[in-house]
């Protein structure tokens, strides 16, 4: 497509449910990234996936995240048990191939993720 | 781990103003980004610096890199209400695996009044 899309755009669920974010990066774009913004903040790294495999899960708070990208295409954010603390936009974007060139990451709209 | 500072967190300035942001990083980067969000939106990409000392421009926004390659500025020239947004800066990890991974500041919210 021509952009990243994510859906839903907006989720409102209980605490203690369960999750599913996804995420269509721009197509050929190999490296796809999730962030989560909190009101006021910086996007926060979360997992960065280059093809099918996560090559940095370090940014995941703890096991209840999980992400993946079967075929290097789109990506799915997983989230077990929710708290009222993991409200937040969750952003996804995507990029080429790592390289030192010029291209930034292109964001998508979010999905704004509300645990009550 | 890597953190990147942002000041100020806050800018309100009357159109026609300059503003500038700052962009400090507890390690060295390999690379910086821009991006800018509007109130409401996401962050869009703009720009990327990689050399020491390196100077770019685009139109009234000049970005710089600092020779440390630790810290980094955006100065815009003569606002205008179209600048109003948050701007960010991103920097990436000098000499980490994840080559892919930045991180964030928290952000400048620029308001500029008519």
């Amino acid at each position: 497509g021509a952009g990243v899309s994510q859906t839903p755009s907006n989720k409102v669920t209980e605490k203690g449910k369960y999750v599913e974010l996804r995420c269509d990066p721009i197509s050929g774009h190999t490296a796809l990234y999730w962030y989560r913004q909190s009101l006021g903040q910086g996007p926060e790294f979360l997992i960065y996936f280059q093809g099918t495999g996560a090559a940095d899960d370090s940014g995941l708070p703890n096991d209840r995240f999980f992400a993946v990208r079967p075929e290097g295409s789109v990506s799915t954010l997983k989230i077990q048990r929710t708290e009222r603390g993991d409200s937040a936009v969750y952003l996804c974007a995507s990029s080429p191939e790592w390289s030192q060139g010029e291209s930034g990451y292109t964001f998508g709209s979010g999905t704004r993720l509300t645990v009550v | 781990g890597q953190q990147v500072m942002q000041i100020p967190q806050y800018q309100h300035v009357q159109e026609g103003e300059d503003f500038t942001t700052y962009c400090n990083s507890s390690t060295t980067l390999s690379n910086i980004q821009w991006y800018k969000q509007r109130p409401g939106g996401h962050p869009v990409f703009l720009i990327q610096l990689v050399k020491s000392g390196e100077v770019k421009k685009q139109k009234r926004l000049t970005f710089q890199f600092g020779e440390a390659k630790k810290n980094s500025s955006l100065h815009i020239t003569a606002t205008q209400t179209t600048d109003v947004g948050t701007y960010f800066c991103a920097g990436g990890n000098a000499g980490g695996t994840s080559y892919g991974k930045l991180t964030f500041g928290q952000g400048t919210i620029l308001t500029v009044h008519p």
